[in-house]
C-alpha cells in the first residue's frame, strides 16, 4: 500500500525566512510520481510540481525548490524568502498507475501542512 | 479556458437528508476524479471517470453515494441519506487522456456538513 506522510502539522514563519516542508513516502512501486499542491484559502488545490521516481535532480522554480531522495524516500519543498502570499496547506502526493495501459493515476495525499507567513 | 467548477461551494444538511454535488470539468476533459477530506485527515480518492464509464469507483466509501456522469460532462455526486461522518470537504479533478499523470485540475471543493 502507499503512504505520504508529512510530519509537519503547522508551520509558522516570519517574512523572508526560508522553510522546508517535509514529505516522506512509502510505495512497492518502481514507476511512480510524486506531486506537491497547494491549497490557498480560496479552497482550490492548484499543482506545483511532478517528479518521476526515474528523475532526481533537484528543482528550482523561482523561490521554490524540491528536494527528491529515493534513498530516504522524501521529496522535500523548501521556499526560499518566503512571502505572505505562501501562506496556504500545502500537500504532498503519491500516485500509483492502475488499470489498462496504465491510465489511472489515482493520488494518495498526505494530510498537510498548514504554513503561515507573518510579515 | 475556464477551470474545474464546483457548486455549490458550501452545504449545511441535517443527518438523513439528500445531497447533490456538482462538478463541471474543464472542456474536452475526458478523466474526471472524486477526492474527499474529511477534517484533519488525507485527501482520498472517490472515484474515476473516464468520458461516462466508472473506470474505478475503489474508494466510494459505501452505496449511499451514487456518482454519475451523463453524457461525459458534468458529473454530479449524490449522498443519500446523509450522516454526520460524510462531512467533508469534496473535491473534483479533471485532466486530458493520458494525461493525468502530469498533474490534473482541481476545483475549488464543496464543503459539506451534516448536522
Amino acid at each position: 500500500a502507499q503512504k505520504v506522510t508529512q510530519a509537519q502539522t503547522e508551520i509558522s514563519v516570519v517574512e523572508k525566512e526560508d522553510v522546508t516542508l517535509d514529505c516522506v513516502y512509502e510505495t512497492r512501486d518502481t514507476t511512480y510520481y510524486l506531486f506537491w499542491y497547494k491549497q490557498p484559502p480560496s479552497g482550490e488545490l492548484v499543482f506545483l510540481i511532478r517528479r518521476n521516481s526515474f528523475d532526481e535532480q533537484n528543482e528550482i522554480s523561482g523561490r521554490y525548490s524540491w528536494n527528491f531522495q529515493k534513498s530516504t524516500s522524501s521529496f522535500n519543498f523548501t521556499i526560499t524568502a518566503s512571502q505572505v502570499v505562501d501562506s496556504a496547506v500545502y500537500f504532498c502526493a503519491l500516485s500509483e498507475a492502475k488499470g489498462s495501459g496504465g491510465s489511472n493515476y489515482k493520488l494518495t495525499f498526505g494530510k498537510g501542512t498548514l504554513l503561515t507567513v507573518n510579515p | 479556458e475556464a477551470g474545474v467548477t464546483q457548486f455549490p461551494s458550501h452545504s449545511v444538511i441535517e443527518k438523513g437528508q439528500t445531497v447533490t454535488l456538482r462538478c463541471d470539468p474543464i472542456s474536452g476533459h475526458d478523466n474526471l476524479y472524486w477526492y474527499r477530506r474529511v477534517m484533519g485527515k488525507e485527501i482520498k480518492f472517490l472515484l474515476h471517470f473516464v468520458k461516462e464509464s466508472k473506470q474505478d469507483e475503489s474508494g466510494m466509501p459505501n452505496n449511499r453515494f451514487l456518482a454519475e456522469r451523463t453524457g461525459g460532462t458534468y458529473s454530479t455526486l449524490k449522498v443519500q441519506p446523509a450522516e454526520l461522518e460524510d462531512s467533508g470537504v469534496y473535491f473534483c479533478a479533471s485532466s486530458r487522456l493520458g494525461q493525468d499523470n502530469y498533474g490534473y485540475t482541481f476545483g475549488s471543493g464543496t464543503r459539506l456538513t451534516v448536522v
